[in-house]
Protein backbone atom coordinates (compact mmCIF):
# COMPACT_ATOMS: atom_id res chain seq x y z
CA UNK A 1 0.00 0.00 0.00
CA UNK A 2 1.14 3.75 -1.27
CA UNK A 3 1.60 5.72 2.18
CA UNK A 4 1.48 9.40 2.38
CA UNK A 5 1.90 11.22 5.70
CA UNK A 6 1.81 14.88 6.28
CA UNK A 7 3.12 16.42 8.73
CA UNK A 8 0.21 18.04 10.72
CA UNK A 9 -3.64 17.71 10.43
CA UNK A 10 -4.55 20.76 11.85
CA UNK A 11 -2.19 23.86 12.42
CA UNK A 12 -3.15 27.47 13.05
CA UNK A 13 -0.77 30.39 12.36
CA UNK A 14 -0.87 34.02 12.56
CA UNK A 15 -1.11 36.51 9.76
CA UNK A 16 3.30 37.11 8.75
CA UNK A 17 4.56 33.72 10.27
CA UNK A 18 6.32 31.57 7.85
CA UNK A 19 4.44 27.64 7.88
CA UNK A 20 6.13 24.50 6.70
CA UNK A 21 4.57 21.88 5.32
CA UNK A 22 5.63 18.82 4.78
CA UNK A 23 4.94 15.63 2.90
CA UNK A 24 6.48 12.12 3.18
CA UNK A 25 5.90 9.39 0.49
CA UNK A 26 7.56 5.65 1.29
CA UNK A 27 7.13 4.13 -1.94
CA UNK A 28 10.14 6.21 -3.88
CA UNK A 29 8.01 7.77 -6.22
CA UNK A 30 9.38 10.58 -8.28
CA UNK A 31 6.44 12.99 -8.74
CA UNK A 32 5.06 14.52 -5.64
CA UNK A 33 2.24 17.27 -5.85
CA UNK A 34 1.08 19.58 -3.63
CA UNK A 35 -2.93 21.17 -3.84
CA UNK A 36 -5.13 23.20 -1.93
CA UNK A 37 -8.97 22.25 -1.55
CA UNK A 38 -11.65 24.98 -1.09
CA UNK A 39 -15.41 25.13 -0.71
CA UNK A 40 -16.77 25.64 -4.80
CA UNK A 41 -12.75 25.94 -6.18
CA UNK A 42 -12.51 22.43 -5.74
CA UNK A 43 -8.72 20.86 -6.20
CA UNK A 44 -5.88 23.46 -7.27
CA UNK A 45 -2.61 22.19 -7.83
CA UNK A 46 -0.32 24.57 -6.37
CA UNK A 47 3.63 22.81 -7.22
CA UNK A 48 4.90 19.89 -8.01
CA UNK A 49 8.10 18.40 -8.34
CA UNK A 50 9.38 15.66 -10.57
CA UNK A 51 12.06 14.74 -8.97
CA UNK A 52 14.52 15.74 -6.22
CA UNK A 53 15.45 19.38 -6.88
CA UNK A 54 13.47 19.61 -9.48
CA UNK A 55 9.73 21.40 -9.04
CA UNK A 56 6.88 23.40 -11.68
CA UNK A 57 4.94 25.78 -11.06
CA UNK A 58 1.07 24.59 -10.74
CA UNK A 59 -1.96 26.69 -11.32
CA UNK A 60 -1.86 28.69 -8.09
CA UNK A 61 1.75 29.14 -7.08
CA UNK A 62 1.70 32.55 -5.71
CA UNK A 63 2.32 33.16 -1.89
CA UNK A 64 4.22 29.45 -1.60
CA UNK A 65 7.26 27.93 -2.79
CA UNK A 66 8.26 24.18 -2.61
CA UNK A 67 11.66 21.94 -1.35
CA UNK A 68 12.47 18.81 -2.37
CA UNK A 69 16.31 17.94 -1.30
CA UNK A 70 15.49 14.06 -1.11
CA UNK A 71 13.03 11.94 -2.46
CA UNK A 72 11.02 10.85 -0.41
CA UNK A 73 10.06 14.77 1.15
CA UNK A 74 8.27 17.29 -0.17
CA UNK A 75 7.60 20.53 1.39
CA UNK A 76 5.59 23.53 1.01
CA UNK A 77 6.50 27.16 2.25
CA UNK A 78 3.82 30.01 2.95
CA UNK A 79 6.61 32.33 3.03
CA UNK A 80 4.55 34.81 5.28
CA UNK A 81 0.88 33.31 5.88
CA UNK A 82 -2.17 35.73 4.92
CA UNK A 83 -5.72 34.97 5.70
CA UNK A 84 -6.41 33.87 2.46
CA UNK A 85 -4.22 31.07 2.37
CA UNK A 86 -6.77 29.73 5.00
CA UNK A 87 -7.66 26.31 2.97
CA UNK A 88 -7.23 22.49 3.29
CA UNK A 89 -3.68 21.51 2.05
CA UNK A 90 -3.06 18.11 0.37
CA UNK A 91 0.53 16.35 -0.53
CA UNK A 92 -0.46 13.57 -3.19
CA UNK A 93 2.30 10.94 -4.76
CA UNK A 94 1.63 9.89 -8.22
CA UNK A 95 2.26 5.63 -9.31
CA UNK A 96 3.42 5.83 -13.22
CA UNK A 97 2.96 4.15 -15.29
CA UNK A 98 -0.73 4.06 -14.49
CA UNK A 99 -0.93 8.11 -13.86
CA UNK A 100 -2.51 7.34 -9.99
CA UNK A 101 -2.17 9.89 -7.32
CA UNK A 102 -2.42 8.89 -3.86
CA UNK A 103 -3.58 11.53 -1.45
CA UNK A 104 -2.03 12.35 1.89
CA UNK A 105 -4.65 12.68 4.96
CA UNK A 106 -4.29 16.86 4.60
CA UNK A 107 -3.73 19.64 7.12
CA UNK A 108 -6.14 22.35 7.44
CA UNK A 109 -4.42 25.25 8.12
CA UNK A 110 -6.02 28.23 9.55
CA UNK A 111 -4.15 31.64 9.61
CA UNK A 112 -5.63 34.29 11.77
CA UNK B 1 -7.38 25.99 -20.02
CA UNK B 2 -8.14 22.35 -19.21
CA UNK B 3 -11.44 21.70 -17.78
CA UNK B 4 -13.55 18.62 -16.18
CA UNK B 5 -16.85 19.76 -15.40
CA UNK B 6 -19.11 17.40 -13.24
CA UNK B 7 -22.76 18.11 -11.57
CA UNK B 8 -21.99 19.90 -8.88
CA UNK B 9 -25.38 18.10 -6.85
CA UNK B 10 -26.66 17.14 -4.08
CA UNK B 11 -28.06 14.20 -6.17
CA UNK B 12 -29.80 12.11 -3.78
CA UNK B 13 -30.63 8.40 -4.28
CA UNK B 14 -32.50 5.82 -2.51
CA UNK B 15 -30.52 2.63 -0.66
CA UNK B 16 -30.19 0.24 -3.36
CA UNK B 17 -31.22 1.93 -6.70
CA UNK B 18 -27.85 3.06 -8.84
CA UNK B 19 -26.34 6.14 -8.71
CA UNK B 20 -25.40 7.75 -11.99
CA UNK B 21 -22.38 10.23 -12.17
CA UNK B 22 -21.20 12.39 -15.03
CA UNK B 23 -18.14 14.56 -16.14
CA UNK B 24 -17.12 16.19 -19.17
CA UNK B 25 -13.56 17.38 -20.14
CA UNK B 26 -12.36 19.93 -22.74
CA UNK B 27 -9.15 18.25 -23.19
CA UNK B 28 -9.05 16.02 -26.60
CA UNK B 29 -5.56 14.75 -25.54
CA UNK B 30 -6.26 13.25 -22.12
CA UNK B 31 -5.37 10.01 -21.60
CA UNK B 32 -5.97 8.69 -18.22
CA UNK B 33 -9.45 9.40 -15.92
CA UNK B 34 -9.96 8.65 -12.40
CA UNK B 35 -12.75 8.91 -10.04
CA UNK B 36 -12.13 9.90 -5.97
CA UNK B 37 -14.24 9.38 -3.33
CA UNK B 38 -14.10 11.91 -0.38
CA UNK B 39 -15.58 11.96 2.63
CA UNK B 40 -16.15 15.01 4.63
CA UNK B 41 -13.18 16.36 6.68
CA UNK B 42 -11.40 13.54 4.57
CA UNK B 43 -8.56 13.48 2.17
CA UNK B 44 -9.74 12.00 -1.68
CA UNK B 45 -9.32 8.14 -2.19
CA UNK B 46 -9.04 6.57 -5.76
CA UNK B 47 -12.12 4.16 -6.54
CA UNK B 48 -11.73 3.70 -10.27
CA UNK B 49 -9.03 4.22 -13.22
CA UNK B 50 -10.07 3.85 -17.02
CA UNK B 51 -8.18 4.71 -19.75
CA UNK B 52 -9.64 3.25 -23.25
CA UNK B 53 -13.65 3.40 -24.45
CA UNK B 54 -15.72 1.32 -23.03
CA UNK B 55 -16.97 -0.08 -19.13
CA UNK B 56 -14.73 -1.06 -16.58
CA UNK B 57 -16.16 -2.78 -13.18
CA UNK B 58 -15.32 -3.39 -9.73
CA UNK B 59 -17.25 -4.57 -7.50
CA UNK B 60 -20.69 -2.35 -7.46
CA UNK B 61 -18.51 0.50 -9.28
CA UNK B 62 -18.47 0.67 -12.92
CA UNK B 63 -16.80 3.82 -14.90
CA UNK B 64 -17.72 4.43 -18.41
CA UNK B 65 -15.42 6.29 -20.57
CA UNK B 66 -16.37 8.01 -24.30
CA UNK B 67 -13.25 9.82 -25.58
CA UNK B 68 -15.15 10.75 -28.89
CA UNK B 69 -17.77 12.50 -27.10
CA UNK B 70 -15.09 13.46 -24.08
CA UNK B 71 -17.52 12.02 -21.41
CA UNK B 72 -16.80 9.76 -18.51
CA UNK B 73 -19.25 8.26 -15.66
CA UNK B 74 -19.31 6.26 -12.76
CA UNK B 75 -22.10 4.24 -11.96
CA UNK B 76 -22.35 2.77 -8.35
CA UNK B 77 -24.77 -0.08 -7.92
CA UNK B 78 -26.83 -1.06 -4.76
CA UNK B 79 -26.20 2.55 -3.63
CA UNK B 80 -25.45 2.04 0.31
CA UNK B 81 -25.04 5.05 3.15
CA UNK B 82 -21.36 4.65 3.22
CA UNK B 83 -21.71 5.75 -0.48
CA UNK B 84 -22.67 9.24 0.57
CA UNK B 85 -19.54 11.39 -0.17
CA UNK B 86 -18.56 13.77 -2.49
CA UNK B 87 -17.01 12.23 -5.74
CA UNK B 88 -14.74 13.93 -7.73
CA UNK B 89 -13.61 13.56 -11.27
CA UNK B 90 -10.00 13.83 -12.95
CA UNK B 91 -8.03 14.01 -16.08
CA UNK B 92 -4.95 13.79 -17.09
CA UNK B 93 -3.02 13.76 -20.20
CA UNK B 94 0.66 14.51 -21.78
CA UNK B 95 3.79 13.90 -20.13
CA UNK B 96 3.96 15.91 -16.74
CA UNK B 97 1.30 13.49 -14.68
CA UNK B 98 -1.09 16.77 -13.72
CA UNK B 99 -4.34 16.06 -12.63
CA UNK B 100 -7.05 18.43 -13.74
CA UNK B 101 -9.59 17.90 -10.80
CA UNK B 102 -13.90 18.76 -11.68
CA UNK B 103 -15.41 20.32 -8.59
CA UNK B 104 -16.90 16.89 -7.65
CA UNK B 105 -20.93 15.65 -7.14
CA UNK B 106 -22.11 15.53 -3.56
CA UNK B 107 -24.20 12.24 -3.42
CA UNK B 108 -26.42 11.49 -0.90
CA UNK B 109 -27.73 7.62 -0.55
CA UNK B 110 -31.00 7.75 1.74
CA UNK B 111 -31.56 4.73 4.02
Amino acid sequence: DVKVTQSSRYLVKRTGEKVFLECVQDMDHENMFWYRQDPGLGLRLIYFSYDVKMKEKGDIPEGYSVSREKKERFSLILESASTNQTSMYLCATLEAPADTQYFGPGTRLTVL
Amino acid sequence: QKEVEQNSGPLSVPEGAIASLNCTYSDRGSQSFFWYRQYSGKSPELIMSIYSNGDKEDGRFTAQLNKASQYVSLLIRDSQPSDSATYLCAVSGGSNYKLTFGKGTLLTVNP
